[in-house]
């Protein structure tokens, strides 16, 4: 099987910088994405990586290393709409591929 | 492209009723993919498809729930009989390039 761990919630300061961790144990690794979910929403894509490093989008960046099956999102100048849950998920391939979400971390800005 | 589109948004159903939620990916889309949400549970992969065809249904909970693609554009998730444990969120999403999944707007399920 495989597992994703990150934590329930994060508060921070609006204007400042938060980062969202992502452990993983899976078989058949391809790559982690993040998702944004406001209350009431619906999942929505933020970032993707399939190789090691660093992605930037914006305010937003994701990172992963694959030798510690660790990933994370940054979030700089928090503003309150940034208010939400986010998710991990790695996609796999085990002959075909699918995408398992982690149980999400819930940030709060506050001012 | 309106996007993916679920229906209906909201459904309240006495316990024992069979259920059937639809799903329209968007257009060019080869995956599409069945979540249930619960507060518990967090978002659960149930069953996903690559064109049409299902490719891993091991999230399915019990036989009770069954999903079908007959055409690309178009899919069901059907409970039967559906009971109050099954009360959740129900997201379809659909993705052209295995890497980005993009999520209706959802189905509420309430089973009383």
């Amino acid at each position: 099987g495989q597992s994703l761990e990150q934590p329930s919630e994060v508060t921070a300061v609006e204007g400042a910088i938060v980062q969202i961790n992502c452990t993983y144990q899976t078989s058949g690794f391809y790559g982690l994405s993040w998702y944004q979910q406001h209350d009431g929403g619906a999942p929505t894509f933020l970032s993707y990586n399939g190789l090691d490093g660093l992605e930037e989008t914006g305010r937003f960046s994701s990172f992963l290393s694959r030798s510690d099956s660790y990933g994370y999102l940054l979030l700089q100048e928090l503003q309150m709409k940034d208010s939400a849950s986010y998710f991990c998920a790695v996609l796999l391939q085990t002959g075909a591929n699918n995408l398992f979400f982690g149980t999400g971390t819930r940030l709060t800005v506050i001012p | 492209d309106a996007g993916v589109i679920q229906s209906p948004r909201h459904e309240v159903t006495e316990m024992g009723q069979e259920v059937t939620l639809r799903c329209k990916p968007i257009s060019g889309h080869d995956y599409l993919f069945w979540y249930r949400q619960t507060m518990m549970r967090g978002l659960e992969l149930l069953i996903y498809f690559n064109n049409n065809v299902p490719i891993d249904d091991s999230g399915m909970p019990e036989d009770r729930f069954s999903a079908k693609m007959p055409n690309a554009s178009f899919s069901t998730l059907k409970i039967q009989p559906s009971e109050p444990r099954d009360s959740a969120v129900y997201f379809c999403a659909s993705s052209g390039d295995r890497v980005t999944a993009f999520f209706g707007q959802g189905t509420r399920l309430t089973v009383v």
